[in-house]
């Protein structure tokens, strides 16, 4: 159980294009999803907190028009980076919460998303 | 302010050695969980211990060991008898009960398992 997917795991696009990334909770309902950026050789950076129903919050430097997050349902949360660059390539992951999953609403990782902008 | 610290970058051993991934964390609240998670190539993260603030007894799962003390603020991770497949990234991280239960990670230690 506990399983999270993220689709796609690899992406490439233009500069200049939009790209939507899911997130999915498969075998429980996640009221709360998070989105984190790795760049090549660096640790996991959190974009944003995103809860169901409710408008993400982002964490400071991340731009909230650029990287769009919806979070319609308890098993879905989707990121969609905007007229994406260059330096916008990077690997996103996603993790999703459920209160009560666990001793301690514990986060469940999804494999990850890689993104390359031409 | 919540920091996690993995000082050693980068480690290198040759198989069946033993290593230590450092970590030391900087947080105000007295009620926390620490994590490690390995990433291999692949990508995903892997979760491997949890550990909450009141419990500083030591872990150990096979080839894994866990060394929690709340005096220096560590948590560090022991591979015995390492073997190739051990090599990946490796992160420490802080989550916090209170608040926006957000995970602060560390660095990352990149660990290389020479046959």
């Amino acid at each position: 159980g506990a399983v999270v997917s993220q689709h796609p795991s690899w992406v490439i696009c233009k500069s200049g294009t939009s790209v939507k990334i899911e997130c999915r909770s498969l075998d429980f309902q996640a009221t709360t999803m998070f989105w984190y950026r790795q760049f090549p050789k660096q640790s996991l950076m959190l974009m944003a907190t995103s809860n169901e129903g409710s408008k993400a919050t982002y964490e400071q430097g991340v731009e909230k028009d650029k990287f769009l997050i919806n979070h319609a349902s308890l098993t879905l949360s989707t990121l969609t980076v905007t007229s994406a660059h260059p330096e916008d390539s990077s690997f996103y992951i996603c993790s999703a919460r459920s209160p009560g999953r666990g001793p301690r609403d514990e986060q469940f990782f999804g494999p990850g998303t890689r993104l390359t902008v031409l | 302010a919540q920091k996690v610290t993995q000082a050693q970058t980068e480690i290198s051993v040759v198989e069946k050695e033993d290593v230590t991934l450092d970590c030391v964390y900087e947080t105000r609240d007295t009620t926390y969980y620490l994590f490690w998670y390995k990433q291999p190539p692949s990508g995903e993260l892997v979760f491997l211990i949890r550990r909450n603030s009141f419990d500083e007894q030591n872990e150990i799962s096979g080839r894994y060991s866990w060394n929690f003390q709340k005096s220096t603020s560590s948590f560090n991770f022991t591979i015995t008898a390492s073997q190739v497949v051990d090599s990946a990234v490796y992160f420490c991280a802080l989550d916090l009960l209170q608040g926006a239960q957000k995970l602060v990670f560390g660095q990352g230690t990149r660990l290389t398992i020479n046959p």
